[in-house]
């Protein structure tokens, strides 16, 4: 089955403790992208990558690390999280490396930091 | 700038009337224009997409769109809404670089 995976579904954390989520999906996509939903602001673009080891800045990249080093995984990083990083983040992928088709997005991950 | 915008931040209608949801953008070039769904807990799921050619485009669940170039609008309509239609609504512009920048959202609650 098509799918993007995310992990974890929810974390709770405390501000300054590291932490990764996960990413994967195996339609062998090109372009991949990280995006927070806040209540009321839609979903705003953090970071995108469009191929293996190219990533670059969304909208909202501040505190936020991506990498891309293989085609599948594309794992969001917070070095020192923050209570306004409180939120709700999707993964999505798409074929296109610039315009395309549908994008599809994991489940979701909420992320709580106290 | 390239922007998105959703007027109405909740909706209400009675099963089995009519729907449409607004959306309007601004953006330069030839527009890309999507229509997503987010139910409850879910992630966002694909209604339908303009690219080109006809403006009027027919997706799934029953949904269709109508993109209006003269008035940067990009609305979503359904002819009878089914309690199970009651969701998260969200219109998106695709840029150049390939993002896509939503709107605000539009929740949708469905009256038995």
């Amino acid at each position: 089955e098509a799918q993007v995976t995310q992990n974890p579904r929810y974390l709770i954390t405390v501000t300054g403790k590291k932490l990764t989520v996960t990413c994967s999906q195996n339609m062998n996509h090109e372009y991949m992208s990280w995006y927070r939903q806040d209540p009321g602001l839609g979903l705003r673009q953090i970071y995108y990558s469009m191929n293996v080891e190219v990533t670059d800045k969304g909208d909202v990249p501040e505190g936020y690390k991506v990498s891309r080093k293989e085609k599948r995984n594309f794992p969001l990083i917070l070095e020192s999280p923050s209570p306004n990083q409180t939120s709700l983040y999707f993964c999505a992928s798409t074929w296109g490396g610039a315009i395309s088709g549908e994008q599809f997005f994991g489940p979701g991950t909420r992320l709580t930091v106290l | 700038a390239q922007s998105v915008t959703q007027p109405d931040i909740h909706i209400t209608v009675s099963e089995g009337a009519s729907l449409e949801l607004r959306c309007n953008y601004s953006y330069g070039a030839t527009p890309y224009l999507f229509w997503y769904v987010q139910s409850p807990g879910q992630g966002l799921q694909l209604l339908l997409k303009y690219f080109s050619g006809d403006t009027l485009v027919q997706g799934i669940k029953g949904f269709e769109a109508e993109f209006k170039r003269s008035q940067s609008s990009f609305n979503l309509r359904k002819p009878s809404v089914h309690w199970s239609d009651a969701a998260e609504y969200f219109c998106a512009v695709e840029n150049q670089g390939g993002k896509l920048i939503f709107g605000q959202g539009t929740e949708l609650s469905v009256k038995p």
